[in-house]
């Protein structure tokens, strides 16, 4: 079956600091790949996407390459800021599987700290 | 404009009732899901409806039961509530025919069964 697998945190970061969150999947088909971000208290937002190898997603200075030789998909951003503290979701959806439904991986909480 | 909205935000009630959580989005698409969110922010699919047709059913326990009156609208009714029950749930919509589709996420229903 379809899985997700991102590092568990949490990750705390001073501000202007490097993110990285691992994230690697395992597919029977020809998934696509997203990133979701969960403020406090509410729902899922996309963040970000990637539909195919080599495909680049980014978004408010996030980024994440689709890795199909790795099957991975990291969440990158090269200075983050107070309001970037969240819950990190990394999300397959495969095209073999009926009904689009997203698989997603454990959840990254960020801290970035003034 | 909400886009995806759920009613009630919090629910709090005794193991053994019935309760049922509505969901509605205005985002005229034609797939919208259940998702379970447990007390360690995993997150989980439990329903898929297409077209208020029942698409994905991922082994939850029949004590479940999602309705959909029509493609705006996905409701879930619990029956004999457990413990184990406690989650937030979120709905989500998207639009059908392509695994890249972004779902749109409620704000959650937080649900504590004492």
């Amino acid at each position: 079956g379809n899985s997700v697998t991102q590092m568990e945190g949490p990750v705390t970061l001073s501000e202007e600091a490097f993110l990285t969150i691992n994230c690697t999947y395992t597919a029977t088909g020809y998934p696509s790949l997203f990133w979701y971000v969960q403020y406090p208290g509410e729902g899922l937002q996309l963040l970000l996407k990637a539909t195919k190898a080599d495909d680049k997603g980014s978004n408010k200075g996030f980024e994440a390459t689709y890795r199909k030789e790795t099957t991975s998909f990291h969440l990158e951003k090269g200075s983050v800021q107070v309001s970037d503290s969240a819950v990190y979701f990394c999300a397959l959806s495969d095209s073999k599987a009926a009904g689009n439904k997203l698989t997603f991986g454990g959840g990254t909480r960020v801290l970035v700290k003034p | 404009d909400t886009a995806v909205s759920q009613t009630p935000k919090y629910l709090v009630t005794q193991m053994g009732n019935d309760k049922s959580i509505k969901c509605e989005q205005n985002l005229g698409h034609d797939t919208m899901y259940w998702y379970k969110q447990d007390s360690k922010k995993f997150l989980k699919i439990m329903f898929s409806y297409n077209n208020k047709e029942l698409i994905i059913n991922e082994t939850v326990p029949n004590r479940f039961s999602p309705k959909s009156p029509d493609k705006a609208h996905l409701n879930l009714h619990i029956n004999s509530l457990e413990l184990g029950d406690s989650a937030v749930y979120f709905c989500a919509s998207s639009t059908s025919g392509s695994s890249y589709n972004e779902q749109f996420f409620g704000p959650g229903t937080r649900l504590t069964v004492l």
